[in-house]
């Protein structure tokens, strides 16, 4: 079946750094721009950032341009995203996503807390 | 960013009830809009697409509606099943942006 499974979150101290992954399944990745949206814990869904089905061209939050960086592996179905620079802020609960327009796919979520 | 203004950001109804939630855009986005549903703990699951599309296997007492600016999603007949939290999220231009979210609570 069409599945996202999300992996890599963890917890880290302020000003490091964590790569998070989503290996995808039942569907022919390399069609589909693919994103990921955070949800901090009690607050609302926050998009992260998109990268095209060919991983050429990139679009990201204000709030982590600059800190995180999107790509992806075609030939592994498999969707990253670097945080580095990791504030307090940042801790949430992270999503891959699938979208030509609505996210109609998401993976489970894996936990990033950023904490001394 | 475009930003989107969810009204009301909580509302308590009954089983049976006829609930609109209103999502306003703060400039133009066509029909550029999907809703979303989650529960404590779930991951969001899209309701409606390009404003009125419904996804396949939403039930049909749930519809959207509106163009522009002005959106609305109208849940018809309460269910149990839909006591949960919606958030609007636009798709016309990146950054996309999400609604603050409507809490649907039971009376």
């Amino acid at each position: 079946q069409v599945q996202l499974v999300e992996s890599g979150g963890g917890v880290v101290q302020p000003g490091r750094s964590l790569r998070l992954s989503c290996a995808a399944s039942g569907f022919t990745f390399d069609s589909y721009p693919m994103h990921w949206v955070r949800q901090a814990p009690g607050k609302g869904l926050e998009w992260v950032a998109v990268v095209s089905f060919d991983g050429s061209h990139k679009n990201y939050a204000d709030s982590v341009e600059g800190r995180f960086t999107i790509s992806r592996d075609n030939s592994k179905n498999t969707l990253f995203l670097q945080l580095n620079s990791l504030r307090e802020e940042d801790t949430a609960v992270y999503y891959c996503a699938r979208a030509r327009d609505a996210f109609d796919i998401w993976g489970q979520g894996t936990m990033v807390t950023v904490s001394s | 960013a475009i930003q989107l203004t969810q009204s009301p950001s909580s509302l308590a109804a009954s089983v049976g009830d006829r609930v609109t939630i209103t999502c306003r855009a703060s400039q133009v986005i066509s029909s550029d809009l999907a809703w979303y549903q989650q529960k404590p703990g779930k991951v969001p699951k899209v309701l409606i697409s390009d404003a009125s599309s419904l996804e396949s296997g939403v039930p049909s007492r749930i519809s959207g509606s509106g163009s522009g600016t002005d959106f609305t999603l109208t849940i018809s007949g309460l269910q149990p099943d839909d006591f949960a939290t919606y958030y609007c999220q636009q798709f016309y231009n990146y950054p996309y942006t999400f609604g603050q979210g409507t809490k649907l609570e039971i009376k």
